[in-house]
This record gives structure tokens, sequence and C-alpha cells, in this order.
């Protein structure tokens, strides 16, 4: 049982470079959601999805795209990385908003 | 209203001693109060959780305590160890978001 798995872990990018960060989730959990950390900011909301097919923008979505085609796996996009975007990304998913999530381990971005 | 106050930002206690973090709330709908907890390095993972039916939940040397008037809750680490060294996160949503309101974090230090 892997829970929550994203990929990759680690990676730097160029100003201006694109990438997506896939995360993939095994409990058949219904909510998905893209978290981002900075230091002495906590934990700043993205995007999140409530099902397969759906999103919805949380309190920092500028800059970046997600996609929710199938029920286990959400993507998110930067299509044009700026250094501000270097930040340490958390993806996590819920049976609902009102019940526990489970995180997964983490990418931690830096864009040069 | 969504906001959830987390205080203190960093804590230092020594082994044995007790820590206490505390959060409040405006959202009187609010109905799920969880605590997660973060190893540098490490996604946060649910810690222990309480709904309003209880004014406290205890597991192991962990505690909530929540007061419903006050709209406050607080976590409480009984004979803190430094294995205990992390950030903790509090949280709070209700079942007509989708989403879980997140504090700004505490980091705690136990020293030997």
């Amino acid at each position: 049982n892997a829970g929550v798995t994203q990929t990759p872990k680690f990676r730097v990018l160029k100003t201006g470079q694109s990438m997506t960060l896939l995360c993939a989730q095994d409990m058949n959990h219904e909510y998905m959601y893209w978290y981002r950390q900075d230091p002495g900011m906590g934990l700043r909301l993205i995007h999140y999805s409530v099902g397969e097919g759906t999103t919805a923008k949380g309190e920092v979505p500028d800059g970046y795209n997600v996609s929710r085609l199938k029920k286990q796996n959400f993507l998110l996009g930067l299509e044009s990385a700026a250094p501000s975007q270097t930040s340490v990304y958390f993806c996590a998913s819920s049976q609902g908003a009102n019940y526990g999530y489970t995180f997964g381990s983490g990418t931690r971005l830096t864009v040069v | 209203q969504q906001q959830v106050k987390q205080s203190p930002q960093s804590l230092i206690v020594q082994k044995g001693g007790i820590s206490i973090i505390n959060c409040a709330y405006e959202n009187t709908a609010f109905d799920y109060f969880p605590w997660y907890q973060q190893f540098p390095g490490k996604g946060p993972a649910l810690l222990i959780a309480i709904r309003p039916d209880v004014s406290e939940k205890k597991e192991g040397r962990f505690t909530i305590s929540f007061n419903k008037s006050a709209k406050q809750f607080s976590l409480h680490i009984m004979d803190s160890q430094p294995g205990d060294s992390a950030t903790y996160f509090c949280a709070a949503s209700d079942y007509n978001t989708d989403k879980l309101i997140f504090g700004t974090g505490t980091r705690l230090q136990v020293f030997p």
C-alpha cells in the first residue's frame, strides 16, 4: 500500500522551462490537493480536485495548471517556470474534506 | 472567517517537559480539527484529530483539548522527547467546504 506517491522527488529547472509534477494515490480517494511550502509560509493551497475530471483554484493558483483525468492521478503543471516558484510541493489526498489528508513525500523544485 | 490562527511560531522545550501549541478559529461551522506532524524532508502526517462532540482526545503522549465556546483547540505533548522535534500544523474544516484550513505551523525543538 504505497499511499500517495510524488514524482520526481527533486528537479532543477531553468527560468522559462515547463514541467509536470505527478501525484498518484492508491487509496481510491475522491479529493486531491497540491500545496507549496516555503520557509515561514506554512502550507499554501495551489489547486485541488473533488473528483475525476474536476479542478478548482486554491489560494495561490497563478502560474500553475492542473488536470485530473484519472481518479488516482493529479498532475501539476508549470507552463513557464519562474524563480518565485522555487519551493517544496506536496500532494495530498482524502476521502473528503472532513477527513484526514494523506500527504506525499514532496518534490523539491529549484528554478534558476 | 476562514482563518485558523496558530501560536507560537516556534517552541523550545526541555526533554520531559510539556509542549503546548494553540489554535483559534472564527468559523463556528468547523467540525473537524486535525493536527499534523512534519519532520524535516518529509510530508506532513496526521497525528491526531478531534470532532466537537468531545472536549478532549488522548492518544499516548498527545492530547487535543477543545474549547467550543472559546473557539480554540490545543495540542499538548506530555513528556516531550527529542524525537518529537518537528513542525506541527493545526487545521479545521466543515462538511460544506472542500478543503482543510491550515494554521501557519509551529516549529518544536526538544532539547535533551
